[in-house]
């Protein structure tokens, strides 16, 4: 089975500053990781994926993460927070040679960047 | 159409009653996803279409729980005598199968209370 963990349900961090939203995972093969941002009455959007490769990826609205394979984690980062990043942020798992299509998703961390 | 639609957008029904919500996907997007998103929960896995395959029903957490989808396009999620713990937003998702895992376009969601 595959979980993924999401150990802030907050985070608040000041306009200007660095932003870090924690992730951890749990499965049985290589896995498949995801950013996912939803905004009020909004859907989910995608923000950045690792698949394989660079351990470093780059996704939207100069978000990246970083896969940290001995650590099981994937953690979000942007090095400078906007207000407009304030949103509900999921992490999500997948693994790689499993018949499973569908996403996991951890239980979400709600950011708000103060101005 | 331009994104994945979802109707109602908010549903309120009554205990026992039976819900029908409504997923139209992007146009051609084979692949179609059902989640849940429970209040401080993360989205949880209900239904997964893809194209005429019988699909992964794994998630629906009972038999109340049913889904369809007619010619390969639009979805249908019923929920029949409904419980007011089945009060959620209902998401749906579609992609391109060579896009899987991270081409999901996910609807605005249906708000479901039951009282």
């Amino acid at each position: 089975a595959q979980s993924v963990a999401q150990p802030e349900d907050q985070v608040n961090v000041a306009e200007g500053n660095p932003l870090t939203v924690k992730c951890t995972y749990s499965v049985s093969g290589n896995p498949y990781l995801f950013w996912y941002v939803q905004y009020p009455n909004r859907g989910l959007q995608f923000l950045l994926k690792y698949i394989t490769g660079d351990n470093l990826v780059k996704g939207s609205y100069g978000f990246e993460a970083e896969f940290n394979k001995s650590q099981t984690s994937f953690h979000l980062k942007k090095p400078s927070a906007l207000v407009s990043d304030s949103a509900l942020y999921f992490c999500a798992v997948r693994v790689i040679s499993g018949s499973a299509r569908q996403l996991t998703f951890g239980s979400g961390t709600q950011l708000t960047v103060l101005p | 159409g331009a994104g994945v639609s979802q109707s109602p957008s908010n549903k309120v029904t009554e205990k026992g009653k039976d819900v029908e919500l409504r997923c139209d996907p992007i146009s051609g997007h084979t692949a179609l996803y059902w989640y849940r998103q429970s209040l401080g929960q993360g989205l949880e896995f209900l239904i997964y279409f893809q194209g005429n395959s019988a699909p992964d029903k794994s998630g629906l957490p009972s038999d109340r729980f049913s889904a369809e989808r007619t010619g390969g396009s639009v979805s249908t999620l019923t929920i029949q005598r409904t419980q007011q713990e089945d009060s959620a937003v209902y998401l749906c998702a579609s992609s391109l199968p060579r896009q899987e895992p991270y081409g999901y376009t996910f609807g605005s969601g249906t708000r479901l209370t039951v009282v």
